[in-house]
């Protein structure tokens, strides 16, 4: 089955505090993972999409990379803007049309 | 500005009613999808639809319907069969069926109340 966990479960830094977001997973061929933020009572914003091991993409101060068995998001000199549960999603081989999601990171960040 | 809308943000269920949720997009999007969000859990996906006139059920689409009449529109009906339906409830849809690319795109949701 499918799984994906994310760690920690929530996290808090300084405005400025360099850190890591990880997304570890177990999935049947990797069609593609997925980065979201989602702000409270709002729906899920697309950051990213990470497709190979060795891939890494980059959005302000944002950015995704992935291995065969985990996915990190760094996070570069973070503002309180930033405070936002972080999702990560897999998407399996096959046709599969499923994401599959982890149960997030909520980030706070202080001024 | 193209996008997903849902309404009512905010539905309030007595006990044995039916309620729907609405869902339109006007990304020329195919497919589209219905999700359940609890908290401390991951989202859920209740149905999907690839195309007009067809769906597909998801992990727990018991006590739930779905129609896909129109390619922008994919509302959700919520029954009394849903023993526990209180939740925040996610539509997204995803570009061409056979597009390389597969992110899902989330509308603003529907929080949903069983009084």
């Amino acid at each position: 089955e499918d799984q994906v966990t994310q760690s920690p479960e929530a996290l808090r830094l300084q405005e400025g505090e360099s850190s890591s977001l990880n997304c570890s997973y177990t999935v049947s061929g990797l069609r593609g993972l997925f980065w979201y933020r989602q702000d409270p009572g709002k729906g899920p914003e697309f950051l990213f999409t990470l497709y190979s091991a060795g891939e890494e993409k980059e959005k302000e101060r944002l950015k995704a990379t992935l291995t065969k068995k985990e996915s990190f998001l760094h996070i570069t000199a973070p503002k309180p803007e930033d405070s936002a549960t972080y999702l990560c999603a897999v998407q399996a081989k096959g046709g599969s049309e499923k994401l599959v999601f982890g149960k997030g990171t909520k980030l706070t960040v202080n001024p | 500005d193209g996008g997903i809308t849902q309404s009512p943000k905010y539905l309030f269920r007595k006990e044995g009613q039916n309620v729907t949720l609405s869902c339109e997009q006007n990304l020329n999007h195919d497919a589209m999808y219905w999700y359940r969000q609890d908290p401390g859990q991951g989202l859920r996906l209740i149905y999907y639809s690839q195309i007009v006139n067809d769906f597909q059920k998801g992990d727990i689409a018991e006590g739930y319907s779905v129609s896909r009449e129109k390619k922008e529109s994919f509302p959700l009906t919520v029954t009394s069969a849903q023993k526990n339906p209180t939740a925040f409830y996610l539509c997204a849809s995803r570009a061409d069926r056979y597009s390389s690319y597969n992110e899902q795109f989330f509308g603003p949701g529907t929080r949903l109340t069983v009084l």
